[in-house]
């Protein structure tokens, strides 16, 4: 159980142009969601909560009209890259809180993004 | 500011022997505290979680928990050049209402398991 299912795995894109992400939850609900991205080398950095039916809570730093959430259902997640640029390149990892207590971080399997 | 710090490494283990992996947080509120192991480009998987002082076994793993140093450890018995990978520590504190909180993590050791 607790499966998160994140699409595409890659995406290569033009700079100035937007890429969405999806990340769903397939077998629970997830009234919570998390973004992450990931430099080569670097650890994971979280980037926002996603909740359901809510504006999303974006860390410092964090662009929220460049990275724009939307969790419209308990099971569905979407991260919009917008006007990406190049230093947008990175690993795009989201995560689920499957309520199962504290083991119930799901991870999704990541998205390379690429920005040319 | 919440900090979870690891020594990056790499940490070289021959195979069959302990593998050591240490962690130290900042934040004293933290309440639960995670290992991951992650691979070259793939999303981390979840190794062992513990959130009360003392020890944790499952299988070949160990994790060590110390609230009052902020230390949190993990043990690898019987290194397999599988287990060679980037081990990642995150701890997270629950927010007040119950709800979840995002998971901080450190930089991770990258540990080599020798043949």
């Amino acid at each position: 159980g607790a499966v998160v299912s994140q699409h595409p795995s890659w995406v290569i894109c033009k700079s100035g142009t937007s890429v969405k992400i999806e990340c769903r939850s397939l077998d629970f609900q997830a009234t919570t969601m998390f973004w992450y991205r990931q430099f080569p080398k670097q650890s994971l950095m979280l980037m926002a909560t996603s909740n359901e039916g809510s504006k999303a809570t974006y860390e410092q730093g964090v662009e929220k009209d460049k990275f724009l959430i939307n969790h419209a259902s308990l099971t569905l997640s979407t991260l919009t890259v917008t006007s990406a640029h190049p230093e947008d390149s990175s690993f795009y990892i989201c995560s689920a809180d499957s309520g199962q207590g504290n083991s119930g971080y799901t991870f999704g399997s990541g998205t390379r993004l690429t920005v040319v | 500011q919440k900090e979870v710090e690891q020594n990056s490494g790499p940490l070289s283990v021959p195979e069959g022997a302990i593998a050591s992996l240490n962690c130290t947080y900042s934040d004293r509120g933290s309440q639960s505290f995670f290992w991951y192991r992650q691979y070259s480009g793939k999303s981390p998987e979840l190794i062992m979680f513990i959130y009360s002082n003392g020890d944790k076994e499952d299988g070949r793993f160990t994790a060590q928990l110390n609230k009052a140093s902020q230390y949190v450890s993990l043990l690898i018995r019987d290194s397999q050049p599988s287990d060679s990978a980037t081990y990642l520590c995150a701890v997270n504190m629950r927010g007040s209402g119950g709800g979840a909180d995002g998971l901080t993590f450190g930089k991770g050791t990258h540990l080599i398991i020798q043949p």
